[in-house]
């Protein structure tokens, strides 16, 4: 069965950088679509962006000056970087996996709370 | 970007009762349209897929119709545990967008 599991800082300074890691196990990441969305408190849902076993990313043009998502095939992880944060990002980070063919987001991690704040 | 508008934006409804939410794109998507439930503090669980695919394990009652810019969700004999928050998204053109979510709540 595919889990998906984030980490990192709960607590990140305005300005500063948000970074999450997203570990996969029962499959590997070379494979298949892996997308980060969020959720801010209360309300909905927001798509950051995916990379694709491709080679190929896409990110929200809301978010793109300040995002990255990049893979690391050796631990079977991938990560998101979120530069020059403000309380608006704020939000639950999910990591998920894509469904074959339809772009629908199968499998989730259990999601991470990030609070900017000082 | 496609918006995705939901209506109701929230519903109440009794056990037993068949529930409809609609789902519409700002411009075609043809069939790329998915259905998520989420309950409060977990992550949302993908139901429908490709507008009208039951994803595995998800149960007959749930059902999803439409193609082009309209789409429905519709769950038959709500039961206990269907109370929940539903979205749409397009996974047509990226940024793959959600619709603001369905409130179902008990009556």
């Amino acid at each position: 069965q595919v889990q998906l599991q984030e980490s990192g800082p709960g607590l990140v300074k305005p300005s500063e950088t948000l970074s999450l890691t997203c570990t996969v196990s029962g499959g590997s990441i070379s494979s298949y679509y892996w997308s980060w969305i969020r959720q801010p408190p209360g309300k909905g849902l927001e798509w950051i962006g995916y990379f694709s076993n491709s080679g190929s990313t896409k990110y929200n043009p809301s978010l793109k000056s300040r995002v990255s998502i990049s893979e690391d095939t050796s631990k079977n992880q991938f990560s998101l970087k979120l530069n020059s944060v403000t309380a608006a990002d704020t939000a639950v980070y999910y990591c998920t996996r894509g469904k074959y063919g339809s772009g629908a987001a199968e499998y989730w991690g259990q999601g991470a709370l990030v609070t900017v704040s000082s | 970007d496609i918006q995705m508008t939901q209506s109701p934006s929230s519903l109440s409804a009794s056990v037993g009762d068949r529930v409809t939410i609609t789902c519409r794109a700002s411009q075609s998507i043809s069939s790329y349209l998915n259905w998520y439930q989420q309950k409060p503090g977990k992550a949302p669980k993908l139901l429908i897929y490709a507008a009208s695919s039951l994803q595995s394990g998800v149960p007959s009652r749930f059902s999803g119709s439409g193609s082009g810019t309209d789409f429905t969700l519709t769950i038959t004999s709500l039961q206990p545990e269907d109370f929940a928050t539903y979205y749409c998204q397009q996974s047509y053109s990226a940024p793959f967008t959600f619709g603001q979510g369905a409130n179902l709540e008990i009556k």
